[in-house]
């Protein structure tokens, strides 16, 4: 059962428009959420993060919006660059884990084209 | 560069033997995980330490096994290698409070 879901395995965008990445989740217990970027060959690198006591959070071009009765978060890139493409993860984990035992999605392949 | 140091990169191994897999954490980072990309899964949590103790299990098999040294840095075990085992394997590491950067990640293909 997946506990967190990216519906669109890819997203093509073009280049100084608006890319919405979004992601689902089902365990009610989750309350901290993760955006991570993955490069070929690298590793995942952090994005943005929100807590469930915050419904926004904002970080340079990158917005991260949470609807905790939806269960649903989303990422914003505005405006979008072509170094933004990539594949985005989207984790959840919630405190009472005491760690980061990040769940992840399955990512969405991004590609802004210039 | 997240700081964290994964060896090998790349390992090509047959079926049967056994591997171990290298991490050295960022400086000053006592908590380190591993996790596994296959290309059907995504990214799986598979086991967490601290300060040498371990923490937490995720979906970890049992022919794989895990530490972390006095020094911090930590070793994956996996044994008995099947195919499906072939995969990108992530360490990453945190410091209490922050969040946590991944490792380049080591390629195991089994063959």
């Amino acid at each position: 059962d997946q506990q967190v879901k990216q519906n669109s395995p890819s997203l093509s965008v073009q280049e100084g428009r608006i890319s919405i990445l979004n992601c689902d989740y089902t365990n009610s217990m989750f309350d901290y959420f993760l955006w991570y970027k993955k490069y070929p060959a690298e590793g995942p690198t952090f994005l943005i993060s929100i807590s469930s006591i915050k419904d926004k959070n904002e970080d340079g071009r990158f917005t991260v919006f949470l609807n905790k009765s939806a269960k649903h978060l989303s990422l914003h890139i505005v405006p979008s660059q072509p170094g933004d493409s990539a594949v985005y993860f989207c984790a959840a984990t919630y405190s009472g884990a005491g760690s980061y035992q990040l769940t992840f999605g399955k990512g969405t392949k991004l590609s802004v084209i210039p | 560069d997240s700081g964290v140091t994964q060896t090998p990169k790349h390992l090509i191994t047959a079926t049967g033997q056994r591997v171990t897999l290298r991490c050295s954490p960022r400086s000053g980072d006592l908590s380190v995980y591993w996790y596994q990309q296959s290309l059907d899964q995504g990214l799986q949590f598979l086991i967490q330490y601290y300060n040498g103790e371990e923490r937490a299990k995720g979906n970890i098999l049992e022919r794989f096994s895990a530490q972390q040294f006095p020094d911090l840095h930590s070793e994956l075990n996996l044994s008995s290698l099947e195919l499906g085992d072939s995969a990108l394997y992530f360490c990453a590491s945190s410091a209490r409070g922050d969040t946590i950067y991944f490792g380049e990640g080591s390629w195991l293909t089994v063959v």
